[in-house]
């Protein structure tokens, strides 16, 4: 099946440092990449759209100046919280999609956590 | 707007038992349908599709979907669990115009198996 590769596994980082993550789809194209977040026993939380060589769209509430998306091609994606506060603390995850009608296939998610 | 409903927070079922994860959706459109499962500190796992054709679909680790049409519902079952099945699962819709076919999810089911 589709493999998409999200590094790091994990993070821990100072406040006010800028942490970036990368979401690979490794033998497919993805035309569309999603970010989600997720709280603890609560479900996903949509943050951004983003599709290859065009600008993301961002969620309601999302601050797109702090959370950076880059989808430069068809194969990667990237997140980054700049200026990272104890409040971005989380676990991130990436999915990339095909076709409007395919499941979409998730990266294994990124901890990570801002002292 | 699209929506998905998981009415139950948690499901228990003994081993061996049948088990059965409720999920109703709210679409305009034809919807596409998903089941994913997740275990901790992991992304989530494609389980099964209902794009079209069999209202009865088969997934991973034996697990089957029914699409009800008129009553809008897509329950996720499987006739014998098992404790390895106790994880968090989700139901996802993809819907919409023009291209516009970002995923919902709903807010997750945590199922638990005991031995």
């Amino acid at each position: 099946g589709a493999v998409v590769s999200q590094h790091p596994s994990w993070v821990i980082c100072k406040s006010g440092t800028s942490v970036k993550i990368e979401c690979r789809s490794l033998d497919f194209q993805a035309t569309t990449m999603f970010w989600y977040r997720q709280f603890p026993k609560q479900s996903l939380m949509l943050m951004a759209t983003s599709n290859e060589g065009s600008k993301a769209t961002y969620e309601q509430g999302v601050e797109k100046d702090k959370f950076l998306i880059n989808h430069a091609s068809l194969t990667l994606s990237t997140l980054t919280v700049t200026s990272a506060h104890p409040e971005d603390s989380s676990f991130y995850i990436c999915s990339a999609s095909g076709r409007y009608n395919s499941p979409l296939h998730f990266g294994n998610g990124t901890r990570l956590t801002v002292t | 707007a699209q929506s998905v409903a998981q009415p139950e927070d948690q499901v228990n079922v003994a081993e061996g038992n049948p088990l059965t994860v409720k999920c109703t959706y709210s679409v305009s459109g034809n919807p596409y349908l998903f089941w994913y499962v997740q275990y901790p500190n992991r992304g989530l796992q494609f389980l099964l599709k209902y794009i079209t054709g069999d209202n009865l679909v088969k997934g991973s680790y034996g697990f089957e979907a029914e699409f009800n049409k008129s009553q809008t519902s897509f329950h996720l079952k499987k006739p014998s669990a098992l404790v390895s099945d106790s994880a968090l699962y989700f139901c996802a819709v993809r819907a919409g115009v023009r291209g516009s076919y970002i995923p919902t999810f709903g807010r997750g089911t945590s199922l638990i198996v005991h031995p």
